[in-house]
């Protein structure tokens, strides 16, 4: 069965600061999706990403960059410089094979940054 | 563009009720999803329909039902309302189905029961 861990519940940190955010999944395929998603208080979980199982290069996007190591099962997510406006709940997630549509999401992880 | 659409926003209903949440999925998208997000269990997955099909299903209760229609809306239904179905419902729609293409969430429907 797939599972996604997202051991840290709540990272505080002042703005600025360069935060990174743990994601170690399982799964027994060899081909399959992993998503993060950040959701603010609205509710709504807005997309950030998609990485699959064959693309282990690392992606930048502005502040915003994530490590993909399939050797420890791992996509960490690193935000430079935080700004207030990240504060959010930031969610890992998994899909396999034939059920792309059935994402397996972690727990989440919280992010407060403050001034 | 508009983005999905979940209607109501919130609702109150009482224990033993039915509801029913409404999803309006991006123009042209063709695969709708839902999502069940409580504080105990987190964001699990209840189903999806493609092309008025459900193709996938989640692990919960037949009291949780959905359908979409020809214009790909949806809609999910939860008959005989328990305490524990108290939860946002994130609805979810992509352009095709299949790890190609990527799923955009609308705000949910926070349900209450009471």
């Amino acid at each position: 069965a797939q599972k996604v861990t997202q051991a840290q519940t709540e990272i505080s940190v002042v703005e600025k600061e360069d935060v990174t955010l743990d994601c170690v999944y399982e799964t027994r395929d060899t081909t399959y999706y992993l998503f993060w998603y950040k959701q603010p208080p609205s509710g709504e979980l807005v997309f950030l990403i998609r990485r699959n199982s064959f693309d282990e290069q690392n992606e930048i996007s502005g502040r915003y960059s994530w490590n993909f190591q399939k050797s420890t099962s791992s996509f960490n997510f690193t935000i430079t410089a935080s700004q207030v406006v990240d504060s959010a709940v930031y969610f890992c997630a998994l899909s396999e094979t034939g059920t792309a549509s059935k994402l397996t999401f972690g727990t989440g992880t919280r992010l407060q940054v403050t001034l | 563009k508009a983005g999905v659409t979940q209607t109501p926003r919130y609702l109150i209903k009482t224990r033993g009720q039915q509801v029913t949440l409404s999803c309006s999925p991006i123009s042209g998208h063709r695969s709708v999803s839902w999502y069940q997000q409580t504080p105990g269990q987190g964001l699990q997955f209840l189903f999806e329909y493609f092309s008025e099909t459900q193709r996938n299903k989640g692990n919960f209760p037949g009291r949780f039902s959905g359908r979409q229609f020809s214009n790909s809306r949806s809609e999910m239904n939860v008959s005989t309302l328990e305490l524990g179905d108290s939860a946002l419902y994130l609805c979810a729609s992509s352009l095709e189905q299949g790890e190609n293409y990527g799923y955009t969430f609308g705000s949910g429907t926070r349900l209450t029961v009471v």
